[in-house]
């Protein structure tokens, strides 16, 4: 089975600008999460889709958003990018069941960088 | 609130000697506990998780976790380091109230001298 991949890896962008990031989780996962990781902050939760929904959210401004397609494939929009927002962003998919003891499998994440 | 705390950013070992990395956890509920390896310019990659099925979890390449619920601690151990073992280290809890709700520690990064 293919991995969970994402698409750019690498990205540069200027502040103001908007980016999109894609995911393409494991064939027959329905879950994908995300999240953006700085040396600073570390790993932090985004948010989860589910069925085209989301279903939980972390403490980011509302300048980040996500959405899920039918085929639960996911996008992440970031808008009026700041310095700050210069990170490694990873998706992680599960089959979405809900439960606590469900594994995320990582994508290998999207760096980008904004000047 | 839940939260993780790994309690070295650094640890250093030399080649064949054991690893502990050390992890101590705050739930309110009952939470599945996890371990991820990141390796430089890679993804993460799961070693093992707790989901009170065992306190004692087997993972890969050797590595293992004990679930102390009295200590509230999930510490990383192996008994022998190898060079390839040189990677950053998350201990992760997940409480997942009807979705799905990660809480990632801040990391230790594991050296191994030769």
């Amino acid at each position: 089975k293919a991995g969970v991949t994402q698409t750019p890896r690498y990205l540069i962008k200027t502040r103001g600008q908007q980016v999109t990031l894609s995911c393409s989780p494991i064939s027959g996962h329905r879950s994908v999460s995300w999240y953006q990781q700085t040396p600073g902050q570390g790993l932090q939760f985004l948010f989860e889709y589910f069925s085209e929904t989301q279903r939980n959210k972390g403490n980011f401004p509302g300048r980040f958003s996500g959405r899920q397609f039918s085929n639960s494939r996911s996008e992440m929009n970031v808008s009026t990018l700041e310095l700050g927002d210069s990170a490694l962003y990873l998706c992680a998919s599960s089959l979405g069941a809900g439960t606590v003891q469900e594994t995320q499998y990582f994508g290998p994440g999207t760096r980008l960088l904004v000047l | 609130a839940q939260s993780v705390t790994q309690l070295d950013s650094h640890v250093s070992v030399s080649e064949g000697t054991p690893v502990l990395l050390r992890c101590n956890y705050s739930s309110s509920y009952s939470p599945s506990l996890f371990w991820y390896v990141q390796h430089p310019n890679k993804g993460l990659q799961l070693l093992l998780k707790y989901t009170s099925a065992a306190t004692l979890v087997k993972g890969i390449n050797g590595f293992e976790a004990e679930f102390k619920k009295s200590e509230t601690s999930f510490h990383l151990t192996k008994p022998s380091a190898h060079m390839s073992d040189a990677a950053e280290y998350f201990c992760v809890v997940s409480e997942g109230t009807g979705g799905f709700k990660t809480i990632f520690g801040a990391g230790t990064r594991l050296f191994v001298k030769a």
